[in-house]
């Protein structure tokens, strides 16, 4: 069946850089893209960014000079690099599969299945 | 980028009772809309895509509407496992965004 599953360090030090790894399985990142989204404390969702099942990448514009997203297809794993992190950045990180198609004139793209998210805290 | 204003933010209800939860765009997204649940332990799921697709394996009594920059999500008649966060979500233009959620709470 399909999972994902985050992991990484629970405590940053403020303007460090965050990793963060998705271990997939059930699919294979060559024909699903992955999501980064992020939820701070008791708040709503943020997307974050994508690598796409080719291997390209969109990334939030409020982000995307911090942050990169990178993938090991022999590993089914999604690498999320984030640097110079800051106590706003303290949320719980997850990745969702994408599931992106063109039907009948229409795309379609939604997250499917999400991992179970892991904390992330920045401070000293 | 789009902003998504839900409403309610929160929501009492009862077992058996027809809700519908608000979403509005801050301009036209062209049905470009998903509905996701999040249940109290952190598990999300997707319950609707684009505008009014039920998503595989969610019950029929999770239905979606809407179009320009209004939508909203309708549970017929709730039950005990639909008491938990609701977000909606756009893509129609980069970066996708969610609206801030709706908590369903039993009355």
């Amino acid at each position: 069946q399909v999972q994902l599953k985050e992991s990484g360090p629970g405590l940053v030090q403020p303007s460090e850089t965050l990793s963060l790894t998705c271990t997939v399985s059930g699919f294979s990142l060559t024909s699903y893209g992955v999501n980064w989204v992020r939820q701070p404390p008791g708040k709503g969702l943020e997307w974050m960014g994508t690598i796409w099942n080719d291997g390209s990448t969109d990334y939030n514009s409020a982000l995307k000079s911090r942050l990169s997203i990178s993938r090991d297809t022999s590993k089914s794993q999604v690498f999320l690099k984030m640097n110079s992190l800051q106590t706003e950045d303290t949320a719980i990180y997850l990745c969702a599969r994408g599931v992106f198609y063109y039907y009948d004139g229409t795309y379609y793209w939604y997250f499917d299945f999400w991992g179970p998210g892991t904390m992330v805290t920045v401070s000293s | 980028d789009i902003q998504m204003t839900q409403t309610p933010s929160s929501m009492p209800a009862s077992l058996g009772e027809r809700v519908t939860i608000s979403c509005r765009a801050s301009q036209g997204i062209s049905n470009y809309l998903n509905w996701y649940q999040q249940k109290p332990d952190g598990t999300i799921k997707p319950l609707i895509y684009y505008t009014s697709n039920l998503q595989s394996g969610v019950p029929s009594r999770f239905s979606g509407s809407g179009s320009g920059t209004d939508y909203s999500l309708t549970i017929s008649s709730l039950e005990p496992e639909d008491f938990a966060m609701y977000y909606c979500q756009q893509y129609d233009s980069s970066p996708p965004t969610f609206g801030g959620g709706t908590k369903l709470e039993l009355k």
